[in-house]
């Protein structure tokens, strides 16, 4: 069982909000990804890190960002939220050329 | 953009039946890895198989990777209604700096 955790799990909240979604790692791994999803269909990768201080937006533009000042630790930042942000954000890590662990992810409504 | 393309998008059987999913990519592979994922959930790696490997088996499950043709097969024998889930094909680029590329899904379900 991967050792990777995002909260919270479901977040309904309205318009304009500001919104951090949460992503830690227990298993010391150097690369952190956050993709994008709607239901049923593929994954977008919006954001990636290869370690602390670095972070790059991935192949999907998104008004969300970024930070990884500890390893652990990557959480995503909505400044102000609107419904065409609702979706599922997954967050996943990995090492090397090793596989990738993901979340269960949150389900995020902006109403 | 998305370079992985898989097929059936959607596939229905009966419990003990074979499952086959296949997916096609377009670039040069350092492998190809199959993640499955049941609805609300993250995704979970199934199996890894590298440009050098043409088979690859994990309890039920085969994958075949054909680098002349850039497809791959996934093959889930004797299935259960708990295999029930999306199946995702992703390609580890060579040169891609580590960045998957993901393919559309499968969407399978196993009648009881």
């Amino acid at each position: 069982e991967a050792d990777i955790y995002q909260t919270p799990r479901y977040l309904v909240i309205g318009t304009g909000k500001k919104i951090t979604l949460e992503c830690s790692q227990t298993m010391g791994h150097d690369k952190m990804y956050w993709y994008q999803q709607d239901p049923g269909m593929e994954l977008h990768l919006i954001h990636y890190s290869y370690g602390v201080n670095s972070t790059e937006k991935g192949d999907l533009s998104s008004e969300s960002t970024v930070s990884r000042i500890r390893t652990e630790h990557f959480p995503l930042t909505l400044e102000s939220a609107r419904p065409s942000h609702t979706s599922q954000y997954l967050c996943a890590s990995g090492t090397g050329n090793q596989p990738q662990h993901f979340g269960d992810g949150t389900r995020l409504s902006i109403l | 953009s998305q370079q992985g393309e898989e097929d059936p998008q959607a596939l229905s059987i009966q419990e003990g039946e074979n499952a086959t999913m296949n997916c096609s990519y377009k670039t040069s592979i350092n492998n190809l890895q199959w993640y499955r994922q049941n609805s609300g959930r993250g995704l979970v790696h199934l199996i890894l198989i590298r440009s050098n490997e043409r088979e690859k088996h994990s309890g039920r499950l085969r994958v075949t990777l054909d680098t002349s043709k850039k497809s791959s097969s996934l093959l889930i024998t004797a299935s259960r209604a708990a295999d029930t889930a999306s199946y995702f094909c992703a390609t580890d680029n060579a040169g891609n700096n580590r960045k998957l590329i993901w393919g559309l899904g499968t969407s399978l379900a196993v009648n009881p």
